[in-house]
């Protein structure tokens, strides 16, 4: 029973360059969360979609950064026109359902990651 | 404010001495807590979560967190540290549509 799947793991790229971010959620899974770790800091949020919906994306910085999550496929984060301060580790996770009194029992399951570094 | 806070940054305990890692948090209903722990250039694995019920919850790794509303706390605990406990430890509130973590705790055992 596979986990969550992000690719790539290890992610080098030039300033100005396009990073894309893939996220495969556990089986049976159809909410996918996206967080991003800074050297030295805590996990923050930037994303919470459904498939084909963008719940939540108050996390996400308003420019360059985008996310989907379509029908078929894995959810994608992009980064468009990177710079240096974009390194970081991102972190995808998936759950079940939207958890809430119902449903309490569905935690976040995460992946192990993509390490970008902007050269 | 949704906030998070894990006030030791660094933390060394000698191996078979016990542990506790403290975390606070603020929100204004009953949360969902978690305690996650990451191992170096690894993803987070859930130890354990409070929904509900029994304050004292039990995790894996042999690790227990304890739920106090009246302090806000859900501290984390174990009787005796292994080395191989040597992590970095986050404690994260349930918002609703996201977690909210602190900023983590890094745990060196010493032999």
């Amino acid at each position: 029973n596979a986990g969550v799947m992000q690719n790539p793991r290890h992610l080098v790229r030039r300033r100005g360059q396009e990073a894309r971010l893939r996220c495969s959620p556990m089986k049976g899974h159809s909410h996918v969360y996206w967080y991003r770790q800074l050297p030295e800091e805590g996990l923050k949020f930037m994303v919470y979609l459904q498939k084909e919906n963008i719940i939540d994306e108050s996390g996400m910085p308003k420019e360059r950064f985008s996310a989907e999550f379509p029908k078929e496929g894995p959810s994608i984060l992009r980064i468009q026109q990177v710079v240096r301060g974009d390194s970081a580790a991102y972190f995808c996770a998936s759950s079940v359902l939207h958890r809430g009194p119902e449903n309490s029992n569905q935690p976040q399951h995460f992946g192990d990651g993509t390490r970008l570094s902007i050269l | 404010a949704q906030s998070v806070t894990q006030p030791d940054i660094h933390i060394t305990v000698s191996e078979g001495a016990s542990l506790e890692l403290r975390c606070n948090y603020s929100y204004g209903a009953t949360p969902y807590l978690f305690w996650y722990v990451q191992s170096p250039g690894q993803g987070l694995q859930l130890l354990l979560k409070y929904f509900s019920g029994d304050t004292l919850v039990q995790g894996i790794k042999g690790f227990e967190a304890e739920f106090k509303r009246s302090q806000s706390s859900f501290n984390l605990r174990k009787p005796s540290v292994h080395w191989s406990d040597a992590a970095e430890y986050f404690c994260a509130v349930d918002y609703g549509n996201k977690l909210v973590f602190g900023a983590g705790t890094i745990l060196r055992v010493k032999s």
